[in-house]
């Protein structure tokens, strides 16, 4: 069955204490990799496009890297206002374009 | 930076009422897409346009939501009658074409059913 997981379900850092999201996924042909933030009360945030195994991208403290199994977000000395829920969608699927969303990770950086 | 503009914000409906929601995307974006999401859950996605034309509505539940792009631009997403459990976030969100899938969302709105 195709599925999105996200871990963990909640994340509180301390301020400049860097960790990890995770985002496992089990799919056929997928096409690309989605990572956006949401605040609440609010619309996602797109952040990060991933294609392919291997690749990397960078936008001030986040990195989000791509595996053939699962993606990375990596947080760097985190600041109170990164604390958002950050949420995984792939796409995948030949003729028919398919996408699913992960249930996100709340993540509470405390000052 | 163009954005998807979504009205109202907020909506507090008595269930059995109807509601609408409008949805603008980004100017330029042939494909756009209709969520609810339920607090603490993903979104999932209701009806996905291309231009005007409905290309899924699998999820939609037809019995009581409508949705339309009559003009392959903004849309609107109808609920009649409202049940409690409608109560969420409605999402919007416009993509160039369906084969570039990055999506970008509106500010939602916000469904309260009493």
């Amino acid at each position: 069955e195709d599925q999105v997981t996200q871990s963990p379900e909640a994340l509180r850092l301390q301020e400049g204490e860097s960790s990890s999201l995770n985002c496992s996924y089990t799919v056929s042909g997928l096409r690309g990799l989605f990572w956006y933030r949401q605040d609440p009360g609010k619309g996602p945030e797109f952040l990060f496009t991933l294609y392919s195994a291997g690749e990397e991208k960078e936008k001030e403290r986040l990195k989000a890297t791509l595996t053939k199994k699962e993606s990375f977000l990596h947080i760097t000395a985190p600041k109170p206002e990164d604390s958002a829920t950050y949420l995984c969608v792939i796409f995948y699927g030949g003729a028919t374009n398919k996408l699913i969303f992960g249930t996100g990770t709340l993540l509470a950086v405390q000052p | 930076e163009a954005e998807v503009a979504q009205s109202p914000r907020y909506k507090i409906t008595e269930k059995s009422q109807a509601v609408a929601f409008w949805c603008d995307p980004i100017s330029g974006h042939a494909t756009l897409y209709w969520y609810r999401q339920i607090l603490g859950q993903g979104p999932e996605l209701l009806v996905q346009f291309q231009d005007e034309s409905v290309v899924d509505d699998s999820q939609l539940p037809k019995d009581r939501f409508s949705a339309e792009r009559l003009k392959g631009v903004d849309s609107t997403l109808k609920i009649q009658p409202a049940e409690l459990g409608d109560s969420a976030m409605y999402l919007c969100a416009s993509s160039k074409d369906r084969g570039q899938e990055t999506q970008y969302f509106g500010p939602g709105t916000r469904l309260l059913v009493l």
